[in-house]
């Protein structure tokens, strides 16, 4: 099947410091979501991405849907504790109703 | 407001023993509805999505089965579990449209398969 790249696989970062995620993919997508999933729990939508170029902050969060279509990034700044987590990308991918294609996730751990 | 209750929330289960895993929605009518399952690897792999009542699709060939018999509940079962069945369930839910497909997850449920 599909697959989108979201690198890095992981992140050990100190608090205070920005942090940088990004997936890509060869396939065109209509739709990027960034998710954050903690310990035992279900991931939790943090941003939706409709249009290409767009750009949308959720507080310390920014994400933007790429030009091309097939990357997106999510941006984090001034990370505290309760950033930790695994963060994935998801995105619809054009033509596929309904169904939405995960990237593998970035774990995030972040240092007081 | 929307809201997805999935249970039970832990579960470990003999092998070849059934499987029956339930997830409802409350706040919205005729929600598109998933099952995915989150291996050790992190991945997030649809395993089932509706559409609607009686309609399953089926992602992946596996051990595992679907249905939807009301418009705000998805089963996820298995007639004989197997060791690889084990992993971490996830039910979602999104609205009623394509042109939507923001997901909205439950809490999961930690299946270990014994």
């Amino acid at each position: 099947g599909q697959q989108l790249n979201q690198s890095p696989q992981s992140m050990f970062i100190q608090e205070g410091e920005d942090v940088s995620m990004n997936c890509t993919s060869s396939s065109i997508f209509n739709t990027w979501l960034w998710y954050k999933q903690e310990p035992g729990e279900g991931p939790v939508l943090l941003i939706a991405l409709y249009k290409a170029g767009e750009l949308t902050s959720n507080g310390r969060l920014t994400a933007q849907f790429g030009i091309t279509r097939k990357d997106s990034f999510l941006n984090i700044s001034a990370s505290i504790p309760s950033d930790v987590g695994i963060y994935f990308c998801a995105g619809q991918m054009r033509g596929s109703n309904y169904k939405l294609t995960f990237g593998k996730g970035t774990l995030l751990t972040v240092n007081p | 407001s929307q809201t997805i209750h999935q249970w039970p929330a832990t579960l470990v289960q003999p092998v070849g023993s059934p499987l029956s895993l339930e997830c409802t929605v409350e706040g919205t009518s005729n929600p598109n509805l998933y099952w995915y399952r989150q291996a050790a690897g992190r991945g997030l792999q649809l395993l089932f999505y509706s559409v609607g009542i009686g309609q399953i699709s089926s992602e992946v060939p596996q051990n595992l089965s679907a249905s939807r018999p009301q418009d705000r509940q998805f089963i996820l079962s298995s007639k004989k579990l197997l060791l690889s069945d084990s992993g971490f369930y996830l039910c979602a839910w999104s609205r009623p449209s394509s042109l939507s497909t923001e997901a909205f997850f439950g809490q999961g449920t930690r299946l270990t398969v014994v």
